[in-house]
């Protein structure tokens, strides 16, 4: 089936020091890759998105890389923020499926 | 502009009540979501809607009615709701033009709680 999983947090990082968050996601069909993030009690927000292998999705100096061979889509960021706390979601889409989301993981950044 | 908006912020309501909750985009979206969202969890699917006709009813119980007067609205009814429903509802909408990029957009929720 279509699932995505994601490394579990929380993740604790402190203030310049280099993101990763590790996503994987079953091949299944030829899905589009997402990344969301959800600030403390707001809804999701698109960070970014790729849509076909070696695509590299980026944003707010966020940037993650559609592998193919891998199945992974694996968020980084060079220098994180104190405002960059948030909890950040991996989801795929393929056809006519649901947006499968993993389960989120939950950054917190320290000054 | 990629907004949806959704209202109310939130809602505190009682078992015997009926309350409705509003989502409304403006981009030409012809599909639209309600997701459920329990803390530190990932949004669960409830229902889609695809050109105003419901098309995924996620197995969700009747006390939760949605509805879709027209391309841009979307509403959740609620009646005879219970504590356990307490939760963020997140509406999204997604084109369904064969060249998009299937991208769902979401509102920034309802909060709901049932005494």
């Amino acid at each position: 089936g279509n699932s995505v999983t994601q490394m579990e947090g929380p993740v604790t990082l402190s203030e310049e020091a280099f993101l990763t968050i590790n996503c994987t996601y079953t091949a299944t069909g030829y899905p589009s890759l997402f990344w969301y993030v959800q600030y403390p009690g707001e809804g999701l927000q698109l960070l970014l998105k790729a849509t076909k292998a070696d695509d590299k999705g980026s944003n707010k100096g966020f940037e993650a890389t559609y592998r193919k061979e891998t199945t992974s889509f694996h968020l980084e960021k060079g220098s994180v923020q104190v405002s960059d706390s948030a909890v950040y979601f991996c989801a795929r889409y393929s056809g006519n499926t649901p947006l499968v989301f993993g389960k989120g993981t939950r950054l917190s950044v320290i000054a | 502009d990629t907004e949806v908006t959704q209202t109310p912020k939130h809602l505190v309501m009682g078992m015997t009540n009926k309350k409705s909750l509003k989502c409304e985009q403006h981009m030409g979206h012809r599909a639209m979501y309600w997701y459920k969202q329990k803390a530190k969890k990932p949004p669960e699917l409830m229902f889609v809607y695809s050109y105003e006709k419901l098309s995924i009813n996620e197995s969700v119980p009747s006390r939760f009615s949605p509805e879709c007067p027209n391309s841009s609205l979307l509403n959740l009814h609620l009646h005879a709701l219970q504590p356990e429903d307490s939760a963020l509802y997140l509406c999204a909408s997604r084109t369904r033009d064969t060249t998009s990029t299937d991208t769902q957009y979401f509102g920034p929720g309802t909060r709901l709680t049932v005494l």
